[in-house]
């Protein structure tokens, strides 16, 4: 079956810029969570969506980053007036809501931020 | 304040023999811990989970164990294999409010050599 699809793969932006990156779950998972990976480093937890829930926003960097989701499908994670430190590997993850069930990983958006 | 930990940043391997990755936690809210493969340019593929109410989980060539006293878990790969080459993250989650978030820690390379 389809996994956790992500898109762009790349995405190379001038410090300033907007970007939006796209995240389509698996389809029945309706937990989704955004991840980022800078180089050498562990991923690091950005925002979880389950269903009708209020999103958990409290790994979120700043107030230039804000993700929505359309009912348990498609995510975009967006980020506003980039910077240079933004440059990192954007992970989307997926799970089924139930007491420990694994998340599965998309392959990511590598964004450069020149 | 790193809350997952993996102290080796590389480990070296035989084909054929064990290898045992480790990780240390300090949360002792957390109740759920997994381990990732993840091969460059790919997203982390889920290889094998336990919950804080085991102390062992076995799947195939894999075991990890927890010592919960401790707040130690390992992953053992026997035998190891040269595909087995890849960076493994060990990751940990709580209950409650911080129900779905992982923590990751920074991650260990393996190479196997035939």
């Amino acid at each position: 079956g389809a996994g956790v699809s992500q898109s762009p793969s790349n995405k190379v932006t001038e410090k300033g810029k907007d970007v939006e990156l796209r995240c389509d779950p698996i389809s029945g998972h309706t937990a989704l969570y955004w991840y980022r990976q800078r180089l050498g480093q562990g991923l690091e937890f950005l925002i979880y969506f389950q269903g009708n829930s209020a999103p958990d926003k409290s790994g979120l960097p700043s107030d230039r980053f804000s993700a929505e989701r359309t009912g348990e499908s498609v995510s975009t994670l967006t980020i506003q007036r980039t910077q240079q430190e933004d440059s990192a590997v954007y992970l989307c993850a997926s799970s089924e809501y139930r007491n420990n069930q694994p998340q599965h990983f998309g392959d990511g958006t590598r964004l450069s931020i020149l | 304040d790193q809350q997952v930990k993996q102290n080796s940043p590389s480990l070296s391997v035989q084909e054929g023999r064990i290898s045992i990755l480790n990780c240390d936690y300090t949360n002792s809210m957390f109740d759920y811990f997994l381990w990732y493969k993840k091969y460059p340019a790919e997203g982390p593929t889920f290889l094998i989970s336990i919950s804080s109410i085991k102390d062992k989980n076995e799947d195939g060539r894999f075991t990890v164990f927890l010592n919960k006293s401790a707040k130690h878990l390992s992953l053992h790969i026997v035998p190891s294999q040269p595909g087995d080459s890849a960076v493994y993250f060990c990751a940990a989650s709580a209950g409650g409010t911080s129900y779905g978030k992982l923590t990751f820690g920074q991650g260990t390379i393996l190479t196997v050599h035939p």
